[in-house]
């Protein structure tokens, strides 16, 4: 089952604009991640978020968390050519050990 | 790709054929997963161990068999039974968040 659901599909931005990337959930949740991959690669963590926290940042990354809402806003600042990738969203629902993925949103940087 | 080794990356499957894919991880995480990803899609989980000798269905896992002898190893195969194997296969061990090997990709002939 997929519990995450990105919003858009597939976005399009010039370089040094920033991109915002939405999922949102059904169920109660322990955690939510956020994870990139690369064309026909492997996925790689790129940031977590606990239920009891509303704003977490990395870098260029900052990810809200609205569980009231049940949804989750990914935001790369200053966009890069290098950031064209998949970004999906994941769950771990309480009291459970997986993982639930969303579609993901294809974000394509144009130099 | 974080200490975990997938292999082979491409595999090619004949009808009636059962086939293996290997994933190995040094990273002495206790937990292991494998993930189908078909295009345009997200993972779909298959099975998944959370210790050695033990492991659970996924959401998907008709058609698929695992075992975990070892805490490194965690191979999946790809029985006949399955009838839509082409996809990307993908393989985790996780402590809070997961590490994923660089997938095999599976084809039929």
């Amino acid at each position: 089952s997929q519990q995450g659901e990105e919003d858009p599909q597939a976005l399009s931005i010039q370089e040094g604009e920033n991109a915002t990337m939405n999922c949102s959930y059904k169920t109660s949740i322990n955690n939510l991640q956020w994870y990139r991959q690369n064309s026909g690669r492997g996925l790689v963590h790129l940031i977590l978020i606990r239920s009891n926290e509303r704003e977490k940042h990395s870098g260029r990354l900052r990810v809200t968390l609205d569980t009231s809402k049940k949804s989750s806003s990914l935001l790369i600042t200053a966009s890069r050519a290098a950031d064209t990738a998949s970004y999906f969203c994941a769950t771990v629902g309480a009291g459970s050990y997986q993982l639930t993925f969303g579609k993901g949103t294809k974000l394509s940087v144009i130099p | 790709d974080g200490g975990i080794t997938q292999s082979p990356k491409y595999l090619f499957r004949k009808e009636g054929q059962n086939v293996t894919l290997s994933c190995e991880q040094n990273l002495n995480h206790d937990a292991m997963y494998w993930y189908r990803q078909d295009p345009g899609q997200g993972l779909r989980l298959i099975y998944y161990s959370q210790i050695v000798n033990d492991f659970q269905k996924g959401d998907i896992a008709e058609g698929y068999s695992v075992s975990r002898e070892k805490k490194e190893s965690f191979p999946l195969t790809v029985t006949s039974a399955q009838k839509n194997p082409t996809a990307f296969y993908l393989c985790a061990s996780a402590d809070e968040k997961l590490f994923f090997g660089s997938g095999t990709q599976l084809s039929v002939l």
